[in-house]
């Protein structure tokens, strides 16, 4: 099991472009929560999708969306692209069922707004 | 608001002497607190979570809710202990999300 993947690895977009993170999550897991994380910072976090649904969201504006798909992967969209979205961006995968949910994070995406 | 506090950016120390990680915490209800540890080149991964009450790889944290803390110790430190470390606190319902304080250098040299 090669754990929670993250593509890509690195991104570089201009301001006001539209950009798209993929994740999927550990074998067996059905829960993707995804975090942002500033240089400098502790991750914050930004929503939770479960049953292809969004399930909590932090305070983050309505240009951050999500989907998760019935495979359990999720995308992470962000439109009109600001300089301060530049970070790394992380998802982590858990298991709802069970109730457990710990959860386990993948390598990141490192977005760079130019 | 719930927050999370590790107020040293940098922690470095000597192999073999101790150390403790601080980590305070604001919230009303009953939490769960974690440590994530993220090493050089690698991910972010579960160090310990309070409801445990283990030992890993030598380090332990016991919550104090009337400090409201959960100072991560480990009694001699290691070479490899050096890494980020990262005090999380999970709100006392199922699935909720992490809210994570700004994490903790920690250099161990010899």
């Amino acid at each position: 099991d090669a754990g929670v993947t993250q593509s890509p690895t690195h991104l570089i977009k201009t301001r006001g472009q539209q950009v798209t993170l993929r994740c999927s999550p550990k074998s067996g897991h059905d829960t993707v929560s995804w975090y942002q994380q500033a240089l400098g910072q502790g991750p914050q976090f930004i929503f939770q999708y479960y049953e292809e649904e969004e399930r909590q969201r932090g305070n983050f504006p309505d240009r951050f969306s999500g989907h998760q798909f019935p495979n359990y992967s999720s995308e992470l969209n962000v439109n009109a692209l600001l300089l301060g979205d530049s970070a790394l961006y992380l998802c982590a995968s858990s298991l709802r069922r069970g109730g457990r949910y710990e959860q386990y994070f993948g390598p990141g995406t490192r977005l760079t707004v130019t | 608001a719930q927050r999370v506090t590790q107020p040293e950016k940098l922690l470095s120390v000597f192999k073999g002497a101790p150390v403790e990680l601080k980590c305070n915490y604001s919230y009303s209800g009953s939490p769960e607190l974690f440590w994530y540890v993220q090493y050089s080149r690698q991910r972010l991964q579960l160090l310990l979570r309070h409801i445990s009450r283990e030992s890993i790889k030598g380090f332990t944290a016991d919550l104090n809710k009337g400090e409201t803390s959960f100072h991560l110790k480990k009694p001699f430190a290691q070479e490899e202990d050096s890494a980020m470390y990262y005090c999380a606190l999970r709100r006392g319902q199922a699935g909720t999300a992490l809210i994570f304080g700004k994490g903790t250098t920690l250099s161990v040299s010899s």
